[in-house]
């Protein structure tokens, strides 16, 4: 079973500003990573997928990288819809998700 | 327009069993996998299963063994979600998604069904 380690678990960043989330494989998981946003009440959004590639209609504020164990999502420049709670997901074989980074305005 | 519309909130009493629907619409229903997905109250997301609906063959997560079963109907292009012998623990927000594969990103959702455990 793989581990799906996201840090940190909150992350305070004021609007405009940069935010960097992390998320570790306990094994790697090649490229088969991708990213969702979830805001309360609501399902979670596919952000990126294959690691690196955003889904349709996603800004190109969003970017992931990282391939193996180690990935990365960046907002390059915060905007007030984007605060929300972010979750990786492996799904070179049994699924797993991440625990979430919440992103909370600072 | 792809669209996953699921069942309504459910309140159950321990040891009963829910089955929460997913009506799919604006694509081939056999075309994709549908995965089942939950979410316990202020918590992160639980892969529970999934099914091809072409065939009606299903991966389940080990946790789920023998307590969930998922179903998919072509002729009325819904699936469905069976827990049995519920508990307290199984309170939680339970999501439908599809995928192109058995192994793939989530991709769209359903809005979710509300499962309430409670004596």
């Amino acid at each position: 079973e793989i581990v799906m380690t996201q840090s940190p678990a909150t992350l305070s960043v004021s609007p405009g500003e940069r935010a960097t989330l992390s998320c570790r494989a306990s094994q790697s998981v090649n490229s088969n990573l991708a990213w969702y946003q979830q805001k309360p009440g609501q399902a979670p959004r596919l952000l990126i997928y294959g690691a690196s590639i955003r889904a349709t209609g996603i800004p190109a504020r969003f970017s992931g990288s990282g391939s193996g164990t180690e990935f990365t999502l960046t907002i390059s420049s915060l905007q007030s819809e984007d605060f929300a709670v972010y979750y990786c997901h492996q799904y070179n074989n049994w699924p797993a998700f991440g625990g979430g980074t919440k992103v909370e305005i600072k | 327009e792809v669209q996953l519309v699921q069942s309504g909130a459910e309140v159950k009493r321990p040891g009963a069993t829910v089955k929460i629907s997913c009506k799919v619409s604006g694509y081939t229903f056999t075309d994709y996998y549908m995965h089942w997905v939950r979410q316990a109250p202020g918590k992160g997301l639980e892969w529970m299963g999934v099914v091809d609906p072409e065939d009606g063959e299903t991966i389940y997560a080990e946790k789920f063994q023998g307590r969930l079963t998922i179903t998919a109907d072509t002729s009325t292009e819904t699936a469905y979600m069976e827990l049995s012998s519920l508990r307290s623990e199984d309170t939680a927000v339970y999501y439908c998604a599809m995928s192109r594969s058995w192994y793939n990103r989530l991709d769209p959702w359903g809005q979710g069904a509300l499962v309430t455990v409670s004596s």
